[in-house]
């Protein structure tokens, strides 16, 4: 079944632990991205990767970083969690051919930092 | 830089009668145009887009909107609601040949018995 998938779906800890967000995609996609969700706010763009080793900034990416070692692979990292990161976040993917293509998303993280 | 606005945060509507959200768009350029819905604890649908051509769209579940270019507008509709139709929903812009979606506030539907 093609999917986005995301671990953990449910985390709480503590400020300043570093925690690490995974996101999957079999699908082959070149295009991956991060968004959180607050209310009031909608989803914003966290960070996004075009394809492998290439990760940019999306519209909040203080306190977040990326990595994109493989195509699949899309790790959410939070060096040093503050409790004003806590929220859903969702992980997308979509392939990047240039036309238009369907984002997918995943289920969602919901992450609570005391 | 494209923006969305959704004009109202919660929306409570009686089973079985008609309902209208409201989207509103900002772009400099020619864009795409969706709509999302979010279950209760669920994820992201695709409920309809507007890529090109008519500009009335039909969605899954009932749902279809207008694309009013002059208006930029793209309004969510349907007909009667059901209990089931109960969710968050999105609206979304993005620029053609980018890979970026913008989405707006979100609109809480409520149906009541």
């Amino acid at each position: 079944e093609a999917q986005v998938t995301q671990n953990p779906r449910y985390l709480i800890t503590v400020t300043g632990k570093k925690l690490t967000v995974t996101c999957s995609q079999n699908m082959n996609h070149e295009y991956m991205s991060w968004y959180r969700q607050d209310p009031g706010l909608g989803l914003r763009q966290i960070y996004y990767s075009m394809n492998v080793e290439v990760t940019d900034k999306g519209d909040v990416p203080e306190g977040y970083k990326v990595s994109r070692k493989e195509k699949r692979n899309f790790p959410l990292i939070l060096e040093s969690p503050s409790p004003n990161q806590t929220s859903l976040y969702f992980c997308a993917s979509k392939l990047a051919d240039g036309g238009y293509n369907e984002q997918f998303f995943g289920p969602g993280t919901r992450l609570t930092v005391l | 830089a494209q923006s969305v606005t959704q004009l109202d945060s919660q929306v409570p509507v009686f089973e079985e009668a008609p309902v209208e959200l409201r989207c509103n768009y900002s772009s400099s350029v020619s864009v795409y145009l969706f709509w999302y819905v979010q279950y209760p604890n669920q994820g992201l649908q695709l409920l309809l887009k507007y890529l090109s051509g008519s500009t009335l769209v039909k969605g899954i579940n009932g749902f279809e909107a207008e694309f009013n270019k002059s208006q930029t507008s793209f309004h969510l509709r349907k007909p009667s609601v059901h209990i089931s139709d109960t969710a968050e929903y999105f609206c979304a812009v993005s620029d053609r040949g980018a890979q970026k979606l913008v989405f707006g506030q979100g609109t809480r539907l409520t149906i009541n018995p």
